[in-house]
């Protein structure tokens, strides 16, 4: 079975500093990994994605993420946050590419000034 | 990229009725939805996978006779919340995968807008 971990329910961080949010997953075969960005009263929008291969991926926005599969985590990141950051942010995983998402319970982002 | 856009955004019924929410891929079919529901301030919940020409599969926990799900075409995904009481209030989401109509599968999930329903 899959399982994902969020750390922080809710992150706070200043305008122009760097953004963590964490996420740790369990799969017993070699996961997909997801993060998902939902702005208020709207559907999910795809940030980024591990598959295969580079360890570090990029995704929209100045975010991006590591596949660590010996801390088996995937954190996000972006150096610089921006008021138009500020959203929901959900990790995700499926177990070999399969289509069934197993979700973590979200960390909200703030952004202040 | 491709699109999936569902209907009504919102919607208020008072108990007791039943509501469709529409859940539509537009540039792409899709022979596989998802429904998922999601309660305030928590993660997505997986409902149930619909299946174009089939029926749909629940998980476990999920009322079928509760959450009609019907498949009608390769581009479109119903979900009726029947006989829907203050606790069904909440935010429905579909999503279809791409690549489903070819066969590769990246496990990318394309999302609808979402549909807030409120049960009076």
């Amino acid at each position: 079975a899959q399982s994902v971990t969020q750390l922080g329910s809710h992150v706070s961080v200043s305008e122009g500093a760097l953004v963590l949010l964490r996420c740790n997953y369990s799969s017993s075969v070699p996961p997909y990994l997801f993060w998902y960005v939902q702005y208020p009263n709207q559907g999910l929008q795809l940030l980024l994605k591990y598959t295969t291969g580079a360890t570090l991926v990029k995704g929209i926005n100045g975010f991006e993420a590591e596949f660590k599969k010996s801390e088996t985590s995937f954190h996000l990141t972006k150096p610089s946050a921006h008021m138009s950051d500020a959203a929901e942010y959900f990790c995700a995983v499926s177990e070999g590419g399969g289509n069934k998402l197993t979700f973590g319970t979200g960390t909200q982002l703030k952004v202040e000034l | 990229g491709a699109v999936v856009s569902q209907h009504p955004s919102r919607v208020i019924c008072k108990s007791g009725t039943s509501v469709k929410i529409e859940c539509r891929s537009l540039d792409f079919q899709a022979t596989t939805m998802f429904w998922y529901r999601q309660f305030p301030k928590q993660s997505l919940m997986l409902m149930a996978t619909s299946n174009e020409g089939s029926k749909a599969t629940y998980e476990q926990g999920v009322e079928k006779d509760k959450f009609l799900i019907n498949h009608a075409s390769l581009t479109l995904s119903t979900l009726t919340v029947t006989s829907a009481h203050p606790e069904d209030s909440s935010f429905y989401i579909c999503s279809a995968p791409s690549g489903t109509s070819v066969g590769s599968n990246t496990g990318e999930l394309f999302f609808g807008e979402g549909s807030r329903l409120t049960v009076l």
